[in-house]
Formats: C-alpha cells, sequence, structure tokens
C-alpha cells in the first residue's frame, strides 16, 4: 500500500483479557518495527523484524508480549492477560533494507493503535 | 548511557515567530540524528536527518537543524511559524550498523494565532 497501515486504530479492553494489534507495511519494505509511546514519554522499541531474520525481540517488555510477522507482509503484536500499564500508542513501522544501515532509508511510521486498558 | 534529551516538554509561541527546539543527545559512537513531528491522530513524519557532511541540514515545511558535536546538540529551528506546524516533535538518535531510534520524549508546540 501507500503507506503503513495499523489496525484498530483504537482499542479499550478490560484488564485480563488479550488484544491483538496488526501492522500492514508497506508494499516492498523488508524491515518492520514496532515502537510504543506511553503518555508524556518517548518512543520505546519493541520489536524489530527483517526479512526471513530471526527478530530483535530486546524491547519487549515482558513475556505477555509477543510479536509474528510472516515473510514481508503484515505483522501482528499480541499483549497477553493486559495490564493498566499496556495502555499506550503502538506504532509500527516499516523500511526498505538494503546494504547500508537500516537508518540510511528512513522509517514510515503508521498513525498507531491507541489502547486503553480499563 | 544512550539518551536524548528534549529539555522543554511544552512551548508556546505566536503565528509568525521563530521557532527553536532543543535535543541534546547522548551517544557512543557516530550519531545519525532525526527530527520527526506528530500531529494529532498521525503517524510521526520525518523532518529532517543528519548523517554526515554539512552540519546545517535543511527539511521539509521550512524546517531546519543544526548539529553542534562539541555541544551534543540537534537544534530544531523555524524562522516563521505557521498555525499548522502546532504538533509534537521528537529528536531521535542512532548509529552506524544499528537500526533502533532512541526517541527524546518530545516537545508539544502550541501556535497562538
Amino acid at each position: 500500500g501507500a503507506g503503513v497501515s495499523q489496525s484498530p486504530s483504537n482499542k479499550v479492553t478490560e484488564k485480563g483479557k488479550d488484544v491483538e494489534l496488526r501492522c500492514d507495511p508497506i508494499s516492498g519494505h523488508t524491515a518492520l518495527y514496532w515502537y510504543r509511546q506511553r503518555l508524556g514519554q518517548g518512543l520505546e522499541f519493541l520489536i524489530y523484524f527483517q526479512g526471513n531474520s530471526a527478530p530483535d525481540k530486546s524491547g519487549l517488555p515482558s513475556d505477555r508480549f509477543s510479536a509474528e510477522r510472516t515473510g514481508e507482509s503484515v505483522s501482528t503484536l499480541t499483549i497477553q492477560r493486559t495490564q493498566q500499564e499496556d495502555s499506550a500508542v503502538y506504532l509500527c513501522a516499516s523500511s526498505r533494507g538494503g546494504q547500508g544501515p537500516p537508518l540510511n532509508y528512513g522509517y514510515t511510521f503508521g498513525s498507531g493503535t491507541r489502547l486503553t486498558v480499563v | 548511557a544512550q539518551s536524548v534529551t528534549q529539555p522543554d516538554i511544552h512551548i508556546t509561541v505566536s503565528e509568525g515567530a521563530s521557532l527553536e527546539l532543543r535535543c541534546n543527545y547522548s551517544y557512543g559512537a557516530t550519531p545519525y540524528l532525526f527530527w520527526y513531528v506528530q500531529s494529532p491522530g498521525q503517524g510521526l513524519q520525518l523532518l529532517l536527518k543528519y548523517f554526515s557532511g554539512d552540519t546545517l541540514v535543511q527539511g521539509i515545511k521550512g524546517f531546519e537543524a543544526e548539529f553542534k558535536r562539541s555541544q551534543s546538540s540537534f537544534n530544531l529551528r523555524k524562522p516563521s511559524v505557521h498555525w499548522s506546524d502546532a504538533a509534537e516533535y521528537f529528536c531521535a538518535v542512532g548509529g552506524t550498523g544499528t537500526y533502533k531510534y532512541i526517541f527524546g520524549t518530545g516537545t508539544r508546540l502550541k501556535v497562538l494565532a
């Protein structure tokens, strides 16, 4: 598509429920990232996918968080047994790969999913 | 430790006035520096980036930023602010061989008519 698409745009869930967030990257972008933006804080790196390589999961805050991506397509971020501190905007970004550092190519961000845990 | 500091949480300026948003970084290697803007309900949009070369970089929407290595700063400037510039601005740093940004906490800009 023309941009990075995220769904849903807003999600309200009860504490303890599982949620699944979806990201459709730009076609042809091999790199995909998830970031979390808590109110009043900067963006926190969560996870990075590059092609078929093993993802970098070093930013996932707990084992309640997981993410999947099949090839260079859609990614889903799953949060199990949601807690109130999980309330945040979850941003997805994609980037095309290449020989140089991925940052050279810049990220394109989606508009995010606002998750509210009540 | 690697970090980005944006010391101003909120800034208010009058339309037509000049603007400077501050960004200081701590990074162990040669930094790549970025400014992003986030309008309400929108994703982050890249304003400009610095990798190397001329330390004054021009971006979109009339913004510019100056890299000062001695001060570990990358401040964003605009000579004359428009009402449509009201948004949140994020500074970020990355480096060679990495794919991760480190973001600042953002500066929310309000523009008075």
